[in-house]
């Protein structure tokens, strides 16, 4: 089974600009997770999406946007970019989201796609 | 508060010493904690969760709720057990809370 892809791997914008990141999914996986690491925060989550609704959000400002569409691949857009954006962002996906129906669902993480804003 | 602490952001032991990495965590109720580990250049995986209480690559992680700790062991380290390791609670809202780390290097 093929593991989560994000696009691009890398990715280098100016401050200001907008940049959308992509995730696939494992086949089957209908729950997908946005978290940014950084060496100074770590990781963070951004975002979680299942059926094409976000699930819930974690304390990020509204520059940071995501969607799911109905083959479970998900986007996440930053607008407006400033330095303390550069991070590695990572995409995990789930067969269902967290604990559901008292089964906790493992979450596979993608390889990431490293942004640097200059 | 929802919070995951790993006290120590470099571990550096001999091949063959035990190894202790702590992770301590802040949760009202019952918690749900992982370890996970990346390996240079590769991705975050799952090393361990509490609650099927498995032995992976020789790793054991008990959940002590009195002192509210999930510390992951090893009796003997490998050199290839060099990595990044990150403790994570699952919030109540279903997403995962990670510690910010502890690097372990297992030196020959």
């Amino acid at each position: 089974k093929a593991g989560v892809t994000q696009t691009p791997r890398y990715l280098i914008k100016t401050r200001g600009q907008q940049v959308t990141l992509s995730c696939s999914p494992i086949s089957g996986h209908r729950s997908v997770s946005w978290y940014q690491q950084t060496p100074g925060q770590g990781l963070q989550f951004l975002f979680e999406y299942f059926s094409e609704t976000q699930r819930n959000k974690g304390n990020f400002p509204g520059r940071f946007s995501g969607r799911q569409f109905s083959n479970s691949r998900s986007e996440m857009n930053v607008s407006t970019l400033e330095l303390g954006d550069s991070a590695l962002y990572l995409c995990a996906s789930s067969f269902l989201p967290g604990t559901s129906g008292g089964t906790s669902y493992e979450q596979y993480f993608g390889p990431g796609t490293r942004l640097t804003v200059t | 508060a929802q919070r995951v602490t790993q006290p120590e952001k470099l571990l550096s032991v001999f091949k063959g010493a035990p190894v202790e990495l702590k992770c301590n965590y802040s949760y009202s109720g019952s918690p749900e904690l992982f370890w996970y580990v990346q390996y240079s250049r590769q991705r975050l995986q799952l090393l361990l969760r509490h609650i099927s209480r498995e032995s992976i690559k020789g790793f054991t992680a008990d959940l002590n709720k009195g002192e509210t700790s999930f510390h992951l062991k090893k009796p003997f380290a490998q050199e290839e057990d060099s990595a990044m390791y990150y403790c994570a609670l699952r919030g109540s809202q279903g997403n995962l809370i990670f510690g910010k780390g502890t690097k372990l290097s297992v030196k020959p």
